[in-house]
């Protein structure tokens, strides 16, 4: 089956530093979905990617859909406390019947220190 | 975006017994989809739940272990059976609309 390697797991970073995280995948995605997940919540989308290539941004949040359709990336400016939590990447590859099935990566654990 | 609703938010259970999890959405949508998030981990897909027919089951689910309804477009049921102490996890409730996935709050289950 399909397999997200997201990268890194964990992070610990000063109040107004930049962070990136990104996923590689072993087989060619359509969509990529950046997730974030505070304790007790679910998994909340914060951006949605549809085209090799397409740069799009949300606030202090930008993510890439990479061109080789393998790989995307999360890079979030000027971090801030409210940014902790575990921010999940998710793609959708051709193959499969089931419209909006996804992978998961593992997840990176952001800490932002005040 | 879809407003999902999950109950119950958590719950503690004994071993053996089966718990039923709702999920409602605000408006009608083809997919809906339960997922399970063990401690720590990534969210693992348990099955589709397709309104008007069986529910699709992913590899290492079974229905007799997690029966699931979805009597109609807004409105599915996971019920996690004869539970066991491994079956302590997150679960969760998601629809998909364009291209997009959403999420309920989950319900977190301990097995005791």
């Amino acid at each position: 089956g399909q397999q997200l390697n997201q990268s890194p797991q964990s992070m610990f970073i000063q109040e107004g530093e930049d962070v990136s995280m990104n996923c590689t995948s072993s087989s060619i995605f359509n969509t990529w979905l950046w997730y974030k997940q505070d304790p007790g919540e679910g998994p909340v989308l914060l951006i949605a990617l549809y085209k090799a290539g397409e740069l799009t941004s949300n606030g202090r949040l930008t993510a890439q859909f990479g061109i080789t359709r393998k790989d995307s990336f999360l890079n979030i400016s000027a971090s801030i406390p409210s940014d902790v939590g575990i921010y999940f990447c998710a793609g959708r590859g051709r193959s499969g019947g089931s419209n909006y099935k996804l992978t998961f990566g593992k997840g990176t654990l952001l800490t932002v220190n005040p | 975006s879809a407003v999902i609703s999950q109950k119950p938010s958590r719950d503690i259970c004994q071993r053996g017994t089966s718990l039923t999890i709702q999920c409602q959405v605000d408006s009608q949508v083809t997919m809906m989809f339960w997922y399970r998030q063990q401690p720590g981990q990534s969210l693992t897909l348990i099955a589709t739940a397709n309104q008007g027919s069986e529910a699709t089951y992913e590899s290492g689910f079974v229905i007799d272990k997690f029966p699931i309804s979805r009597p109609n477009l807004t409105f599915s049921t996971l019920t996690v059976s004869n539970m066991s102490p491994e079956d302590s996890s997150i679960y969760l409730c998601s629809v998909g609309q364009l291209n997009e996935a959403f999420f309920g709050q989950g319900t977190r289950l301990t097995v005791v």
